[in-house]
């Protein structure tokens, strides 16, 4: 089974703090996500990635940034948490669009409380 | 702008009911429409739908596509509390380098023994 794993389940962080949130997928993935999940809003694309050090913005990319030095690994960085950004954040990764068969794997979700 | 949406936001039925979960998309380039069940942490994938009136089924659920009227159901039939859940519609385009997904705010479903 493909597996994705976020490194954290629940994180509390204080306002200005540089946060990281890890995510790895163990099945040899090209593309890998980042949403963010609030009641009432559903999932929000952040950013994604498509390759090693590749990276695009998704529907609210402000506040955020990524890195993916390599394929199993994608990092969503808040650079300044602010309060607004309690959530939680969910990873998720999928196979090359020919082979879109099976959707998107989800990891457990991080939920972040900025306080 | 790309939308979907999902309906009922939530409900509440007994054991044994069955169960329709609505999911309307405007998608451009669209092309499949999934459905996912969240139960308080990952949501897991159920189903894919590519082709209009062709009905995949897994257990006691089942799932149609509409595409020329831009829809899909998710049926449930004699429920179980086990199915309680948020159930995730997600409207699927190639966009940029990759398959991108746009969810709709889901449905609750809640069984009571």
């Amino acid at each position: 089974d493909v597996k994705v794993t976020q490194s954290s389940r629940y994180l509390v962080k204080r306002t200005g703090e540089k946060v990281f949130l890890e995510c790895v997928q163990d099945m040899d993935h090209e593309n890998m996500f980042w949403y963010r999940q609030d009641p009432g809003l559903g999932l929000r694309l952040i950013y994604f990635s498509y390759d090693v050090k590749m990276k695009e913005k998704g529907d609210i990319p402000e506040g955020y940034s990524v890195s993916r030095e390599k394929k199993e690994r994608f990092s969503l960085i808040l650079e300044s948490a602010s309060t607004n950004q309690t959530s939680m954040y969910l990873c998720a990764s999928s196979t090359i669009p020919q082979a879109f068969v099976g959707g998107y794997t989800f990891g457990s979700g991080t939920r972040l409380t900025v306080v | 702008e790309d939308k979907v949406v999902q309906s009922p936001l939530s409900l509440v039925v007994h054991e044994g009911d069955t169960v329709t979960l609505n999911c309307s998309y405007e998608v451009t380039n669209f092309r499949s429409l999934l459905w996912y069940k969240q139960e308080k942490k990952a949501p897991t994938f159920l189903f894919m739908l590519t082709s209009s009136g062709i009905e995949k089924k897994s257990g006691r659920l089942s799932s149609i596509l509409d595409k020329k009227e831009l829809f899909s159901i998710l049926n449930i039939t004699a429920t179980q509390t086990g199915d309680s859940a948020v159930y995730l519609c997600a409207g699927n385009y190639y966009g940029g380098a990759t398959n991108k997904l746009i969810f709709g705010t889901g449905t609750l479903l809640a069984v009571q023994p």
